[in-house]
């Protein structure tokens, strides 16, 4: 089956401090893969994508790659700012046979000052 | 040009009743997704149109319906009520064609249906 495992939250951190969110999947057939981002009131938005193996996604200073080897597409920032503070989503999407979109659970990030 | 938008912003309707909901998507956009999201999770994919057809469905019962209209708006459908109903309602456009699985899905700010 298709499915996504992604961290669990919070993540506390510093200012400035580097960011690792761990998300890995499980799919048939040759998936795409994203990651979209809640901030606070406001609605999901995609932050990168990659739609094939060894592709990097960036946006923003987040970066993720995606690792067929590993099944893996860890997202991560150099220096993370207050601004950053939300919740991070890691999905996929593949269509073998008919379309599914799947979505992990989110991790909440909370940068402190 | 307008995103994505959803109607009613909340709704509270009771166990049995039958409900609604409304997304308009974004101009241009020919696929239309729906999610439900509960209270501190991921959302779960419903089914997607494209072109007035569903053309993928997740791991929900044949009481969830939907329709596309060709002016860019759709409905979401529940019948027949359960508490565990209760949650966040996405929808999602999309640019492209049939199971275009590298697509950009732009959401909505959701409906949030409770079930008492």
């Amino acid at each position: 089956g298709n499915s996504v495992t992604q961290m669990e939250g919070p993540v506390t951190l510093s200012e400035e401090a580097f960011l690792t969110i761990n998300c890995t999947y499980t799919a048939t057939g040759y998936p795409s893969l994203f990651w979209y981002v809640q901030y606070p009131g406001e609605g999901l938005q995609l932050l990168l994508k990659a739609t094939k193996a060894d592709d990097k996604g960036s946006n923003k200073g987040f970066e993720a790659t995606y690792r067929k080897e590993t099944t893996s597409f860890h997202l991560e920032k150099g220096s993370v700012q207050v601004s950053d503070s939300a919740v991070y989503f890691c999905a996929l999407s593949v269509t073998s046979g008919t379309y599914k979109y799947i979505f992990g659970t989110g991790t909440r990030l909370k940068v402190l000052a | 040009e307008t995103g994505v938008t959803q109607s009613p912003t909340h709704l509270i309707k009771t166990r049995g009743q039958q409900v609604t909901l409304r997304c308009s998507s974004q101009s241009g956009h020919n696929t239309v997704s729906w999610y439900q999201q509960a209270l501190g999770q991921g959302p779960q994919f419903i089914f997607q149109y494209y072109r007035e057809e569903e053309n993928g469905r997740g791991n929900f019962p044949p009481r969830f319906s939907g329709l596309q209209f060709p002016n860019y708006s759709s409905e979401l459908n529940v019948n027949a009520l359960e508490l565990d109903d209760s949650a966040l309602y996405l929808c999602a456009s999309s640019p492209g064609g049939l199971a275009v699985s590298t697509d950009t899905q732009y959401f909505g700010p959701g409906t949030r249906l409770t079930v008492l």
